[in-house]
């Protein structure tokens, strides 16, 4: 299995600012996820975050909007740039090693105002 | 993407069974079919996953039809902490991305 953190838990935060969201897990994992979950909806993939390289992002979603790190594989930081109250969400940050099932964390929730 | 069809809403009594249906008819033959479950105010949890057989574990059964366009998740006994939004997901087998729906929200009445 795998433990999952994310900070912050949730947060409240101005239009036009910026937020990064940490995840960290409790043991190496070969892959990385982000995840948006909008209110009453689904979730949506935002994005693969890579080791020592640039995220893979799907589409609808832009680097320049969703800038991702991964320094090591334990863990991944998700910013929210310039953001607008339809930035209002759940992310969610998952792993998964090769053969086994994903795990998800419990989700940053924002409230942009 | 994978697509999946899944009855928005279902209600079971506490300790009967339920089976919650999904079809998924353009499945590949390599895709797998995974179930996850979302309890409120939580992240997504996994259920079970199967290829072609049907499969059993500690929270629930999966029966994929023969022809693997559709599959049932069973829960043998629900009881109130199942009460969750249920997705089915096929997961390509060339990627290990899982592309949700909308899923099922499954209630339980005491």
């Amino acid at each position: 299995s795998a433990v999952i953190s994310q900070k912050p838990s949730r947060d409240i935060c101005q239009r036009g600012t910026s937020l990064t969201i940490q995840c960290q897990v409790d043991s190496q994992v070969t892959m990385m996820f982000w995840y948006r979950q909008q209110p009453g909806q689904s979730l949506t993939l935002i994005a693969t975050a890579n080791q020592g390289s640039e995220a893979t992002y799907e589409s609808g979603f832009v680097i320049d909007k969703f800038p991702i790190s991964r320094p090591n594989l334990t863990f991944s930081t998700l910013t929210v740039s310039n953001m607008s109250p339809e930035d209002s969400s759940i992310y969610l940050c998952s792993v998964r090693r090769i053969q086994e099932t994903q795990y998800f964390g419990p989700g940053t929730r924002l409230l942009v105002l | 993407d994978a697509k999946t069809t899944q009855p928005n809403s279902m209600e079971s009594n506490e300790e009967e069974p339920v089976h919650l249906p999904c079809n998924h008819s353009t499945i590949s033959g390599t895709d797998y079919i995974h179930w996850y479950r979302q309890l409120p105010s939580q992240g997504p949890e996994y259920v079970i996953h199967g290829l072609t057989s049907n499969v059993n574990n500690r929270m629930a059964s999966l029966a994929i039809a023969e022809d693997r366009k559709s599959s049932t998740l069973i829960l043998h006994r629900a009881t109130l902490r199942d009460a969750a939004v249920y997705y089915c997901i096929h997961q390509p087998g060339s990627n290990y991305k899982l592309t949700f729906g909308k899923g099922t929200l499954l209630t339980v009445n005491p």
